[in-house]
């Protein structure tokens, strides 16, 4: 089942904080985030594995909620290199090793001079 | 270092045609996944190859088929071609990482594919 992205859209001015949120019906074995910008392939941001681990990559963290079956992604003084589409993928388990990962529709990040 | 190659970059078919898609995976990766992006959507999971065979499958009908070769690339195969099946097809590879599941993965640019 597809993960739910929100919000939507979110327009920022350069320096301004965001939160992307994603959830889950599902019971995760991990979550990941990607961001894509127009034309362009999906660029690998950041995994999460269940353990409600948080991470960190200069200016942009994510944290995981196991239990809630929920991840967060937050920008930080946001760059105008920051703008695109975020995607967060949900991977589940099967059972037997037979793991999906399944993305959300994305959240379209613009940031404004 | 090249990164993860896809060819053709575009592609005009008709319905009920087939079509051949093209990865090269980057250096040093083994492992090789499947994508369909409808415009406006999420990369939805196609399937997985490793040590060619394929090892996951997502949600799509055996009109999709796959093939990974020695040296890991691999070619997506859609036969009787559907409108619906108008779409970018990335294609990402990714490293031994010695966890179960998915690790991080480098995305192709993709291949267009338009069917009439």
């Amino acid at each position: 089942q597809q993960p739910v992205q929100s919000p939507q859209a979110v327009i920022l001015r350069e320096g301004e904080d965001a939160v992307i949120n994603c959830s889950s019906s599902k019971a995760l074995y991990s979550v990941h985030w990607y961001r894509q910008k127009h034309g362009e392939a999906p660029v690998f941001l950041m995994i999460l594995l269940k353990g409600g681990e948080q991470k960190g990559h200069d200016k942009i963290s994510a944290s995981f909620n196991e239990k809630k079956q929920q991840s967060s992604l937050y920008l930080t003084a946001s760059q105008l290199s920051y703008s695109g589409t975020y995607f967060c993928g949900t991977e589940t388990d099967s059972g037997g090793s037979n793991y999906k990962l399944t993305f959300g529709k994305g959240t379209l990040l613009t940031v404004n001079p | 270092d090249a990164g993860v190659t896809q060819s053709p970059t575009h592609l005009i078919k008709t319905r009920g045609q087939q079509v051949t898609l093209r990865c090269s995976p980057k250096s040093g990766h083994d492992t090789v996944s499947w994508y369909q992006q409808a415009l406006g959507q999420g990369p939805q999971f196609i399937f997985q190859y490793y040590e060619e065979e394929e090892r996951q499958r997502g949600n799509f009908p055996d009109r999709f088929s796959g093939h990974q070769f020695p040296n890991y690339s691999s070619e997506l195969n859609v036969n009787a071609l559907l409108l619906g099946d108008s779409a970018l097809y990335l294609c990402a590879s990714s490293f031994p990482h010695g966890l179960a599941g998915f690790g991080t993965q480098y995305f192709g640019p993709g291949t267009r594919l338009l069917v009439l």
